[in-house]
């Protein structure tokens, strides 16, 4: 079963507009991680944040990660066409040994 | 340096049959996760190998199986194949206490 849940399950926005993206899951992590799939290819890695790191940047991305509520955000600024796929949430559990859990994923939709 | 490489990229199998998936991961990464990804389940966690040892195991049936060799390349086997198991697969490979994992392009399965 998965263990987290992100929302919302699809976005659609305009180029140029912010995405932010939300994820929860249940139990004690070493890392989260976000994923990128574009049309059911592979996942491509866009960004990790530790359990004792609250924010983290990258480029055009932003993520938080707040351990008390056990969520996390993924924030998109200033958003591409090319930015249109769908993003996943994967926690790596402590002791799971490179065993992520992944959420169901948010589908997102930038529109020309 | 090469990504993670899976072949095949498509398979059609009728039920009954078994299957063999390959992954080569990038090189000097010795451990390799699979995963399966269906509309319904989203992805899931199959087993996990580090140094030819499988370390970690999902929730799945004794069917599915895998093994990885010396040269840490890896095989996962569906044996006597089900409608179900059409899906996605994927593996990913990363460094000896790396956090990240790099995922290959996957290969998808029909079952017929």
């Amino acid at each position: 079963s998965q263990q987290g849940e992100e929302d919302p399950q699809a976005l659609s926005i305009q180029e140029g507009e912010n995405a932010t993206m939300n994820c929860s899951y249940k139990t004690s992590i070493n890392n989260l991680q976000w994923y990128r799939q574009n049309s059911g290819r592979g996942l491509v890695h866009l960004i990790l944040i530790r359990s004792n790191e609250r924010e983290k940047h990258s480029g055009r991305l932003r993520v938080t990660l707040d351990t008390s509520k056990k969520s996390s955000s993924l924030l998109i600024t200033a958003s591409r066409a090319a930015d249109t796929a769908s993003y996943f949430c994967a926690t790596d559990a402590l002791g799971g040994y490179n065993k992520l859990i992944f959420g169901a994923g948010t589908r997102l939709a930038v529109h020309p | 340096k090469a990504g993670v490489t899976q072949t095949p990229r498509y398979l059609i199998k009728t039920r009954g049959q078994q299957v063999t998936l390959s992954c080569s991961p990038i090189s000097g990464h010795r451990s390799v996760s699979w995963y399966q990804q269906t509309p319904g389940q989203g992805l899931q966690f199959l087993f996990e190998y580090f140094s030819e040892t499988q370390r970690n195991k999902g929730n799945f049936p004794g069917r599915f199986s895998g093994r990885q060799f010396s040269n840490s390349r890896s095989e996962m086997n569906v044996s006597t194949l089900e409608l179900g198991d059409s899906a996605l697969y994927l593996c990913a490979s990363s460094m000896e206490g790396g956090e990240t994992q790099y995922f290959g392009p996957g290969t998808r399965l029909l079952v017929l």
